[in-house]
Order: structure tokens, then sequence, then C-alpha cells
């Protein structure tokens, strides 16, 4: 079956701007996860969405914000662009996001703000 | 709060060389713990995982053991390959399910012929 997508893999944006990230997750799995991975950071949870409703948030700023469709795929979108939100955008879908699930990660977008 | 201290890389090991790579982490309530392994250009995928204290999670040859009393969580392969080359996150979960993960810095292991 078919993995999870997210669009677009690559995106160069200048600061000031706004961006939309899309993911698409794993047919019939209803929960998606949002991370940033940075060299300096790591790998940080931003935040879930589960059945249309956010239902897990990290430690972001109100610029990070997120949405879920009723197929389930996800955006995240960021606005007010600044140089440290230069990223790899991980999305991890799993069947209920609950125990005993396993989440399964797409490649990634990589965002550079310049 | 919740954290996972990872041992910092890169590891470079020969083929069929012991692996070790420290894990320890702080946690409120019972969390599950997760190795994910990520390889060049790709995303991350789960390698193993445990759910409660004692359990051991094992997969490809890797194993780690979920240590409740020195809060550890070490990966361990007794014989590694050049195609275990890859990037090794160490990750918790407070809730026990896959949806709010803390990882991690990374490990780079580069196993050499």
């Amino acid at each position: 079956k078919a993995g999870v997508t997210q669009t677009p893999r690559y995106l160069i944006k200048t600061r000031g701007q706004q961006v939309t990230l899309s993911c698409s997750p794993i047919s019939g799995h209803r929960s998606v996860s949002w991370y940033q991975q940075t060299p300096g950071q790591g790998l940080q949870f931003l935040f879930e969405y589960f059945s249309e409703t956010q239902r897990n948030k990290g430690n972001f700023p109100g610029r990070f914000s997120g949405r879920q469709f009723s197929n389930s795929r996800s955006e995240m979108n960021v606005s007010t662009l600044e140089l440290g939100d230069s990223a790899l955008y991980l999305c991890a879908s799993s069947l209920t996001g609950t125990a005993n699930t396993e989440a399964f990660f797409g490649q990634g977008t990589r965002l550079t703000v310049v | 709060g919740n954290s996972v201290t990872q041992m910092e890389g890169p590891v470079t090991l020969s083929e069929e060389a012991f692996l070790t790579i420290n894990c320890t982490y702080t946690a409120t309530g019972y969390p599950s713990l997760f190795w994910y392994v990520q390889y060049p250009g790709e995303g991350l995928q789960l390698l193993l995982k445990a759910t409660k204290a004692d359990d051991k999670g094992s997969n490809k040859g890797f194993e780690a053991t979920y240590r409740k009393e020195t809060t550890s969580f070490h990966l361990e392969k007794g014989s590694v390959q050049v195609s275990d080359s890859a990037v090794y996150f160490c990750a918790l979960s407070p809730s026990g399910g896959a949806n709010n993960l803390f990882f991690g810095t990374g490990t780079r292991l580069t196993v050499i012929p």
C-alpha cells in the first residue's frame, strides 16, 4: 500500500512569507502528526490531528498551525516565515495514534527560508 | 517533563563489530520507548519498541530493553553490517501511542567494510 506522501519535497521561501505543506496519510489512518527536524534542535513535535481535530500540541508559536480534512489529509501552515524556520518537516500517520499503533513517517518537506 | 538523552555521535565501526548506542529518558508516568532509524534520503522507520518495564524490543538483530530503574533503553546489535549505516533516534511517547513522540538528537552510525 502507498506510504505517507508529503508535498512538496523542497521549498524555498523568503522571510515574511507564509507556506503550506501537505501530508497524505496511509489509507485508513486517522492520526497525523507533524515534526520539525533541525540540526540544532533535533526532532520536535509540532501537533497532532485526529478526526479533523487537533488533539495534541507541542511548544511552537502560533505562527505554526495545521488542519486536517475529512479524508485525513493534513496541511500545516507557517506564517511570517523566519530564517530559523528552515528545517525538514516530517509528517507521520498512524491508525489512531494511541497505544500499540505504529507511526509511519513520510520523507519530509525541506523548507529553506532566505 | 519528557525528554530523551542520546549518546552523541558519530559512531564509526568496522563490519561485524558490536554496537551500543546509549539512551536515557525522563518522563512522567509510564511511557512507551522506541528506536527509529533514518536511512539517507528517507523518512524515519520504526526499528523496535517496548511498552513497559523489562520489555525487550527486537528487530533485524537489534535489541533494546526497557529499564525503569535506570531510565534507559540502550540499543545493541551483536554484529553490524555496512547496510546498518544510518541515523538512529531514541524516542518516548508519554501516552504510549505513536502520536506525540519525544526524540533524542540522533546518532549517526557508519559501518566500514
